[in-house]
């Protein structure tokens, strides 16, 4: 049964509009999420996080946005760029107080010119 | 840059042969994770290592297991390599508690033929 659930495999926006990548998950024990951003050929690296106690945190174009009655969290980019081109997986930890992070499985995103 | 390395960054090997794969920190990062990805599924965790000589599994751990026995290394072993584990690999570190961001090393692309 898979945790955290990131239900559009692709997402195509132009450059300068907003991203919106979305991501549910399932286990309210959940205490901490993160987002990550893929290239080809690379490791994940991180983007940006939100503690459960939060319900946004902004880091320049990056805004993550959580609504834990819901159990959604959605990660906002704007403007969007050609380089932010990549697969962003969302991941979330704490469960019973573990550092074990569990992610979905990916969107990918491209900006087009 | 977490300062992590795998090694070796691609591997070919046959069905029914023992295969390791390492990862070296030199962050002293307490918290040590080894994932696959493949087409469809995402990071999946394989086992996780939250200090020297504790491991614990992650939700696809059947067919590996791992040893730690210094900080800055994590070590993966297929002890009988199927077709079904050629993926690529990725380990991962984090300082643990309350900070949790995780830093990912290049991968390593493992194909049983």
């Amino acid at each position: 049964d898979q945790q955290v659930k990131q239900n559009s495999p692709s997402l195509s926006v132009q450059e300068g509009r907003i991203s919106i990548l979305n991501c549910d998950y399932t286990n309210s024990m959940f205490d901490y999420f993160l987002w990550y951003k893929k290239y080809p050929a690379e490791g994940p690296t991180f983007l940006i996080s939100i503690s459960s106690i939060k319900d946004k945190n902004e880091d320049g174009r990056f805004t993550v946005f959580l609504n834990k009655s819901a159990k959604h969290l959605s990660l906002h980019i704007v403007p969007s760029q050609p380089g932010d081109s990549a697969v962003y997986f969302c991941a979330a930890s704490g469960e019973g107080g573990s550092e074990k992070l569990v992610f979905g499985k990916g969107t990918k995103l491209t900006v087009n010119p | 840059d977490a300062g992590i390395t795998q090694s070796p960054r691609h591997k070919v090997t046959e069905t029914g042969t023992p295969v390791t794969l390492r990862c070296h920190q030199t962050e002293n990062h307490r918290y040590m994770y080894w994932y696959r990805q493949d087409p469809g599924h995402g990071l999946r965790l394989i086992h996780y290592s939250y200090g020297v000589k504790d491991t614990d599994k992650g939700e696809v751990s059947d067919g590996y297991s791992v040893s730690r026995s210094k900080t800055e290394d994590f070590l993966l072993t297929l002890e009988s390599a199927t077709s079904s584990q050629t993926s690529v690999y990725f380990c991962a570190t984090s300082w643990g508690r309350e900070v949790t961001e995780a830093f990912f090393g290049q991968g390593t692309r493992l194909t049983v033929v």
